[in-house]
């Protein structure tokens, strides 16, 4: 069974920085591409970043571009978002999605964590 | 950027009743591959997204086949054949021909 528990979620004040991990169980974890995809109270769906399965190539919404970093641990399972400089409007909670086999799009979603930013 | 609109934004349902809703994007989400890019999502109350449809019309594992999805190119639609009280939710578009992935507003359906 594919599991996906995001941590790190808080409340920060705005310039802060957070780092979100999501562990993953159920799956070869290093064979498929894996995203951040963030939802801000009451709003709809925003894809953040993806990283493909060997860490190699990464990509990021123009609005994370150069604060956000996606990376991750294949010995560990382990999918990481590092959020700089963050801002009021990233508050959201913030899941994490595992790849189909032929595309980024997801097929299993975790349960998300809540970033809050305020001061 | 491919932009994704869908309509309504909203339906009410009477139970046993079908529902459809559609999806647009800006360009073709047809790939050279021949594969379609276009994905429908289900959002319960407090619950994250969990895949109904991908490729346009393949049901996910443990979708019920009241749940179909039909279209190409630009344009596609999400079918409800029967609508059931647990298919209350918002239901978003997904396109991933290419990055950033972009979902549409999403339709919300609820239960008359």
């Amino acid at each position: 069974e594919v599991q996906l528990l995001e941590s790190g979620g808080d409340l920060v004040q705005p310039g802060g920085s957070l780092r979100l991990s999501c562990a993953a169980s159920g799956f070869t974890f290093s064979s498929y591409a894996m995203s951040w995809v963030r939802q801000a109270p009451g709003k709809g769906l925003e894809w953040v970043s993806r990283i493909g399965g060997s860490g190699g190539s990464t990509y990021y919404a123009d609005s994370v571009k150069g604060r956000f970093t996606i990376s991750r641990d294949n010995s560990k399972n382990t999918l990481y978002l590092q959020m700089n400089s963050l801002r009021a409007e990233d508050t959201a909670i913030y899941y994490c999605a595992k790849g189909t086999a032929s595309a980024t799009a997801p097929d299993y979603w975790g349960q998300g964590t809540l970033v809050s930013v305020s001061s | 950027d491919v932009v994704m609109t869908q309509s309504p934004l909203s339906l009410s349902v009477t139970p046993g009743q079908p529902a459809s809703i559609s999806c647009k994007s800006s360009q073709s989400l047809l790939h050279s591959n021949g594969e379609t890019y276009l994905y429908w999502y289900l959002q319960k109350a407090g619950q994250p997204p969990q895949l109904l449809l991908y490729e346009v019309s393949k049901r996910f594992s443990g979708v019920p086949d009241r749940f179909s999805g039909s279209g190409s190119g630009t344009d596609f639609t999400l079918k409800i054949s029967r609508v059931e009280a647990e298919d209350v939710g918002v239901y978003y578009c997904l396109q991933s021909i290419q990055l950033p992935l972009t979902f549409g507003p999403g339709t919300k359906v609820d239960i008359k």
